[in-house]
């Protein structure tokens, strides 16, 4: 079965670091890009950050650019997001999702994880 | 503000046709770049519904279709179901000074 479950979330206080996993299985991880998707409560989709299959490629949102690292492993089939100096407006549900092609481009997400809460808060 | 623009809200009552709008611009929808629906059900995450401006994953019935042209992309859900109601987003690519992923505001439809 195809999957992406991501973890990593919980609460966090303003300018503090998180660290998000998504552990992929089902599909043959490296030949993907990958993504960083998130929802902040009630609000619609924001693309955060994604990254080719080699790493080679890396794009962000201008509102977490240089805050947020992605990365990925492809021998342990994962992909990260290292989140510094957070901020409250980053409170949002994280979602993982997979690329259709193998760059960051116009491709669709064609498979997305259930998502794993952020919150930042004092 | 979303680079890309949808209505916020549609409605419609059963068995009718209903659309979509997606409007971009000439770095995005205008230059060429493919566009994308997802469906999002109350609770649940993101669903592929149409990729490649016009084309249904397996599973999806033929009552989605996607369209485009010029600078902007529509989504058609003809014979409306109950199970329709959601919210819907496009998603395409802009090549601006900040190349990247754009999604469109969101539309939530409304089964009457």
């Amino acid at each position: 079965e195809v999957q992406l479950v991501e973890s990593g979330g919980g609460l966090v206080q303003p300018g503090r670091s998180l660290r998000l996993s998504c552990a992929a299985s089902g599909f043959t991880f490296d030949d993907y890009a990958m993504h960083w998707v998130r929802q902040a409560p009630g609000k619609g989709l924001e693309w955060v950050s994604g990254i080719s299959w080699n790493s080679g490629s890396i794009g962000y949102a201008d509102s977490v650019k240089g805050r947020f690292t992605i990365s990925r492993d492809n021998a342990k089939n994962s992909l990260y997001l290292q989140m510094n100096s957070l901020r409250a407006e980053d409170t949002a549900l994280y979602y993982c999702a997979k690329d259709y092609g193998d760059y960051v481009q116009d491709d669709a997400f064609d498979i997305w994880g259930q998502g794993t809460m952020v919150t930042v808060s004092s | 503000q979303s680079v890309l623009t949808q209505p916020p809200s549609v409605s419609g009552a059963p068995g009718q046709r209903v659309t979509i709008s997606c409007t971009g611009s000439s770095s995005n929808i205008g230059a060429g770049y493919d566009v994308h629906w997802y469906q999002q059900l109350p609770g649940t995450a993101p669903k592929l519904l149409i990729y490649g401006n016009s084309n249904r994953p397996s599973g999806v019935p033929d009552r989605f279709s996607g369209s485009k042209s010029g600078t902007s992309a529509s989504l058609a859900i003809t014979g409306l179901q109950a199970e329709d109601e959601a919210d819907y987003y496009c998603q395409s690519y802009d090549s601006s000074l900040s190349a990247h992923v754009v999604f469109g505001g969101g539309t939530k439809l409304t089964v009457l």
